[in-house]
């Protein structure tokens, strides 16, 4: 049973560029959280999408928006670029929007230049 | 809302000694502790939880203990070993999961 994939792993872009990173759910589940570590810090909370919508979200500012399909696997945009965008982006799967059931995917590591 | 605080930030312990990790958090709304334990190169990994109705919770060597009153949470790893070695992260949910910074803990052979 494959658990929560994530790709691509690492990824390099400059400032003011576009990136959309992919991640499939844990066979199962049906939620779809995505959060942001910076180096050495937590993951914070950016959104979660379940019945393919958004259903909350943390404090991000718009350039940051995801999409959820019928399979429930994601996508999370970041458009305009900056260099605090730099971090290591973590999807994580539950089931029914349940954080207890929550598993986490291994990250791509995104560094913007 | 919510803020987590976690310390401390690094723990350096003996092979067989215990490890303490404590945290505070902000939001009285709370509910659900999880923490978690992330190595090298991986996500997260739940490893232990506790409810806002349970003072305390263990399973073999680890153990959490929450003070609602006090909005205090610890976890406590017993008999530590070379593999307990990784960043560890609490966190407290109200409407949405806050991390605290995480506590990288190294257990020396």
């Amino acid at each position: 049973d494959a658990g929560v994939t994530q790709s691509p792993t690492h990824l390099i872009k400059t400032r003011g560029q576009q990136v959309t990173l992919r991640c499939s759910p844990k066979s199962g589940h049906d939620t779809v959280s995505w959060y942001q570590q910076a180096l050495g810090q937590g993951p914070q909370f950016i959104f979660q999408y379940y019945e393919e919508e958004e259903r909350q979200r943390g404090n991000f500012p718009d350039r940051f928006s995801g999409h959820q399909f019928p399979n429930y696997s994601s996508e999370l945009n970041v458009n305009a670029l900056l260099l605090g965008d730099s971090a290591l982006y973590l999807c994580a799967s539950s089931l029914n929007r349940e954080v207890k059931t929550q598993y986490f995917g291994p990250g791509t590591r995104l560094l913007v230049l | 809302g919510e803020n987590v605080e976690q310390h401390p930030s690094t723990l350096s312990v003996q092979e067989g000694d215990s490890a303490v990790i404590k945290c505070t958090y902000s939001d009285s709304a709370s509910n659900y502790f999880p923490w978690y334990k992330q190595e090298l190169g991986k996500g997260p990994q739940l490893i232990i939880d506790i409810r806002s109705n349970v003072g305390e919770k263990k399973d073999q060597r680890i153990a959490v203990t929450l003070n609602k009153t006090a909005k205090h949470f610890s976890l406590h790893i017993t008999e530590t070993q070379p593999e307990d070695s990784a960043v560890y992260f609490c966190a407290a949910k109200g409407y949405k999961l806050s991390f605290g910074a995480g506590t990288t803990v190294t257990v020396r052979a």
